[in-house]
């Protein structure tokens, strides 16, 4: 089945630094990758939609500066947390579409716990 | 505005089977997904449902009607494994997934 491939799957940093996280498809080419946040107990939040090639696409109140997303292949995405601070610290999730079809399941990566110090 | 709605949490007994219910109202549809999550994990396919009836796959089925914005999720002989959370999404007009709060569920021996 579709892979999706998540590194770090844990990061601590200090409070002004920034932190990016990988995000690939293994075995699929993904022209579209979607980045989560889940904040503990509560339900997945849908950050922003990456598009292979152009601007990724930003959920209203989520600062395209701060979280910076960079879709180089159809393979890869990268989320990128600039000035990373303590309210940042959450578990962030991509996925990616197997299919180009509206019905083909999210395949998950195994998520990035980020800790902000 | 767009909205589902699944209990927050439930319990059930190993060995018995559970019923997780979703209800939603999106604007358009284009299918219903089940996954699953356990604490610290991210989440994993069960189940896709677009037309309405039941699907059956292993100890897990999940139920559509598109009429009643209704779905549910089977458990059958249920596992302490299986102890999660369980997401409920609809896919809207537009393929954007929106994403129910999820179920918490608890299984007690």
């Amino acid at each position: 089945g579709a892979v999706v491939s998540q590194h770090p799957s844990r990061v601590i940093c200090k409070s002004g630094t920034s932190v990016k996280i990988e995000c690939r498809s293994l075995d699929f080419q993904a022209t579209t990758m979607f980045w989560y946040r889940q904040f503990p107990k509560q339900s997945l939040m849908l950050m922003a939609t990456s598009n292979e090639g152009s601007k990724a696409t930003y959920e209203q109140g989520v600062e395209k500066d701060k979280f910076l997303i960079n879709h180089a292949s159809l393979t890869l995405s990268t989320l990128t947390v600039t000035s990373a601070h303590p309210e940042d610290s959450s578990f962030y999730i991509c996925s990616a579409r197997e299919g180009r079809a509206g019905g083909s399941p999210l395949h998950f990566g195994n998520g990035t716990r980020l800790t902000v110090t | 505005g767009q909205n589902i709605d699944q209990p927050t949490e439930m319990t059930a007994t190993e060995g018995a089977i559970v019923q997780i219910n979703c209800t939603y109202q999106t604007s358009g549809f284009n299918g219903l997904f089940w996954y699953q999550q356990h604490a610290g994990e991210a989440p994993t396919f069960l189940s896709y449902n677009v037309l309405d009836g039941l699907e059956e796959k292993g100890r897990f089925s999940s139920f559509l009607s598109r009429s009643k914005g209704y779905s549910y999720l089977l458990l059958k002989e249920l596992q302490m494994k299986d102890s999660a959370s369980y997401l409920c999404a609809v896919a809207d007009s537009n393929y954007q997934l929106i994403w129910g709060a999820g179920t918490k569920l608890i299984i007690k021996p």
